[in-house]
C-alpha cells in the first residue's frame, strides 16, 4: 500500500459528460501529480501541484482541469468527455517539489471508460 | 523535449533465464533515471534511482546500470513473481518525470 488513495476505482460514463477524480496523497506529501495511462501512449504527465499551487503542466487538454485543496487532496476534472479519454488516471505524491530521488508514490488509479 | 524508449515491448522468459531490459533516453541535463515496476491493475512502484553514468543499483534479482545514453535493468535468475511491466523514467530540467511505455515481462515456471 503506497498510502495514496484514489476514488473512484472505476467509472463508466457517456461522451459529453463531466467527471471528477479524487486523490488523497500520502500523509506529509505536499506534491501531487496526475498521470494518464493508455495502452498506446504509456504514462503521460498531466499536471503537478505543490502545496496548493500549480507547478508544472504537461499534456493536459483544455477540457481537463485540476486543483489541490488546503488539506492537500487533489481533484482532476474531466469535461466534455470523448471516447479517447478512456484510460487509467493515476495520482502520485512526493514530499518535495522536485521529487529529487524520483520516488513518486502512486495510487492504484481510476479507470475511466467513456461509452 | 525529454524522450524515453524502452525495448523490448514484451519479453517472455523461463524461470532462471537471465536477461536485460533496455531504456534509451534523450534528455537535456539528466537529473536522474528511475525504474519502476507495475503489476496489473496497480500503480507503478519505485525501484531505483540512478544519477550518473557508471552508477549501478541492486535489489534482489534486479540490477540497474546507467550509461550516457541508456540504462539496463538486468534480471538474474528470474522467478514468476518478477512478472510485471517495468517502466523507465527520466528527469531533466523540470520537476516532473517522463516515462517510457514499459517492457512487459512474463516469467514462466
Amino acid at each position: 500500500d503506497s498510502g495514496v488513495t484514489q476514488t473512484p476505482k472505476h467509472l463508466i460514463t457517456a461522451t459529453g459528460q463531466r467527471v471528477t477524480l479524487r486523490c488523497s496523497p500520502r500523509s506529509g506529501d505536499l506534491s501531487v501529480y496526475w498521470y494518464q495511462q493508455s495502452l498506446d501512449q504509456g504514462l503521460q504527465f498531466l499536471i503537478q501541484y505543490y502545496n496548493g499551487e500549480e507547478r508544472a503542466k504537461g499534456n493536459i487538454l483544455e477540457r481537463f482541469s485540476a486543483q489541490q485543496f488546503p488539506d492537500l487532496h487533489s481533484e482532476l476534472n474531466l469535461s466534455s468527455l470523448e471516447l479517447g479519454d478512456s484510460a487509467l488516471y493515476f495520482c502520485a505524491s512526493s514530499v518535495a517539489l522536485a521529487a529529487n530521488t524520483g520516488e513518486l508514490f502512486f495510487g492504484e488509479g481510476s479507470r475511466l471508460t467513456v461509452l | 523535449e525529454d524522450q524515453v524508449t524502452q525495448s523490448p515491448e514484451a519479453l517472455r522468459l523461463q524461470e532462471g533465464e537471465s536477461s536485460s531490459l533496455n531504456c534509451s533516453y534523450t534528455v537535456s541535463g539528466l537529473r536522474g533515471l528511475f525504474w519502476y515496476r507495475q503489476d496489473p491493475g496497480k500503480g507503478p512502484e519505485f525501484l531505483f534511482t540512478l544519477y550518473s553514468a557508471g552508477e549501478e543499483k541492486e535489489k534482489e534479482r534486479l540490477k540497474a546500470t546507467l550509461t550516457k545514453k541508456e540504462s539496463f535493468l538486468h534480471i538474474t535468475a528470474p522467478k514468476p513473481e518478477d512478472s510485471a511491466t517495468y517502466l523507465c523514467a527520466v528527469r531533466g530540467g523540470y520537476s516532473t518525470l517522463t516515462f517510457g511505455k514499459g517492457t512487459m515481462l512474463l516469467v514462466s515456471p
